[in-house]
């Protein structure tokens, strides 16, 4: 079975831009996470989907929004670039079976610079 | 919401030795602890988890347990080799909450 895949695996933005990422999670797996990891702030969870729909919300700005298609592929955008948006950004796909319902795998991630 | 402190940053240990790194949590609401390695340039693959009603759960050379009532939970790894060299991450959810890791630690085997 397939894991998760991200693309593009690297992009470089200037600020100001946006920019748009891609996850298509593990076949039959319905939900799935983002998340952003810095060296700073480690790894930090962004939202979730799960049937198109966004169950839960970290605490980021409104810049940062996503969406999930009815196939579970997820995109996530960023608006208006800053610098401090410069990260790798991981997505993780779940069956949300009730064995399972917590276990989460990811994905390579994206590595978003910002200049 | 919840908070997780992990513990120690970097450990440095003999091949052939254990390892044993530590997190708490804040949230008693929590009852799903997962424990992730990462390697360089890929994303975390999960290794091993427990749920709160476990106080304790083994796959061959790695063991996690889980003290409800302190808060705190930890990861045991026995006879280490070279490829178990990694950045370790816990984590920590509740409910519908998504995962909430600690800062990670860089585990070195040395040889």
């Amino acid at each position: 079975k397939a894991g998760v895949t991200q693309t593009p695996r690297y992009l470089i933005k200037t600020r100001g831009q946006q920019v748009t990422l891609s996850c298509s999670p593990i076949s039959g797996h319905r939900s799935v996470s983002w998340y952003q990891q810095t060296p700073g702030q480690g790894l930090q969870f962004l939202f979730e989907y799960f049937s198109e729909t966004q169950r839960n919300k970290g605490n980021f700005p409104g810049r940062f929004s996503g969406r999930q298609f009815s196939n579970s592929r997820s995109e996530m955008n960023v608006s208006t670039l800053e610098l401090g948006d410069s990260a790798l950004y991981l997505c993780a796909s779940s069956s949300l079976s009730p064995q399972t319902d917590n276990e989460q795998f990811f994905g390579p991630g994206t590595r978003l610079t910002v200049l | 919401g919840e908070n997780v402190e992990q513990h120690p940053s970097t450990l440095s240990v003999q091949e052939g030795d254990s390892a044993v790194i530590k997190c708490t949590y804040s949230d008693s609401a929590s009852n799903y602890f997962p424990w992730y390695k990462q390697e360089l340039g890929k994303g975390p693959q999960l290794i091993i988890d427990i749920r709160s009603n476990v106080g304790e759960k083994k796959d061959q050379r790695i063991a996690v347990t889980l003290n409800k009532t302190a808060k705190h939970f930890s990861l045991h790894i026995t006879e280490t080799q070279p490829e178990d060299s990694a950045v370790y991450f816990c984590a920590a959810r509740g409910g519908a909450d998504g995962l909430t890791f600690g800062k990670g630690t860089h585990l070195i085997i040395q040889p």
